[in-house]
């Protein structure tokens, strides 16, 4: 299994507080992928990582934001949660080159705002 | 329009029988690829099966199958001889671009799979 952690696994916050969601990687992957997953949406991409301090929207952006300064950690940060960013969070990772595109997920963090 | 579309939202399958999951997909891209991922009640999402749009014959991973017809745009999952820890969601997904481009996955819905004994 890829070596992927998510922190925190469980989160209650309330609406207006920020929250941080973070992903570590332990196989030196370049990609780094946040999703989250809805009842009757499947998953859906809210941002990705090419790179240290390399990051692109995804489908689901608004009200999020990313960073990452090292190639291990990928941080997801909600500004001032919502509850409609009540979900479960996936963070995935994918290597480089022909046939390591396939992505790899975290075990995710299921976040509520209450 | 769904780029990734399934269309059975559950099935059951007795244990030890064959059952296919039905993914239909919808790219202008002459280049993507497949993939299906298994989402057990426990919540992790696991990769079982890829299949390129180059690829000549269908994927194969242990009891996974992908029966891939391209002029149709369809991806279908095939599990041989289920198991009870077979009962799960099972999403398909598509990554439109050539492999190793490293596009962002588009998911289905998902189907739920319960296997009865």
């Amino acid at each position: 299994d890829a070596g992927i952690t998510q922190s925190p696994r469980h989160k209650v916050t309330e609406t207006g507080t920020p929250v941080t969601l973070r992903c570590h990687q332990t196989e030196n992957h370049r990609y780094m992928y946040w999703y989250r997953q809805d009842p009757g949406h499947g998953l859906r991409l809210i941002h990705y990582s090419y790179g240290v301090k390399d990051t692109d929207k995804g489908e689901v952006s608004d009200g999020y934001s990313v960073s990452r300064s090292k190639t291990e950690d990928f941080l997801l940060t909600l500004e001032s949660a919502t509850s409609s960013q009540t979900s479960v969070y996936f963070c995935a990772i994918s290597g480089t080159g022909f046939g390591t595109d396939t992505q790899y997920f975290g075990p995710g963090t299921r976040l509520t705002v209450l | 329009a769904q780029k990734i579309t399934q269309t059975q939202p559950g099935m059951f399958v007795q244990e030890k029988e064959a059952v296919t999951l039905d993914c239909t997909y919808d790219t202008s891209d002459p280049s993507y690829g497949l993939f299906w991922y298994k989402q057990p009640s426990s919540g992790e999402m696991i990769f079982l099966i890829y299949q390129g749009s180059y690829d000549q014959q269908n994927a194969t991973e242990g009891r996974y199958s992908l029966n891939f017809q391209k002029a149709r745009k369809s991806a279908n999952l095939v599990i041989s001889a289920s198991q009870l820890g077979d009962s799960a969601m099972y999403f398909c997904a598509m990554r439109e671009g050539r492999a190793g481009s490293q596009g962002n996955l588009i998911f289905g819905k998902g189907t739920k799979l319960s296997v009865k004994p």
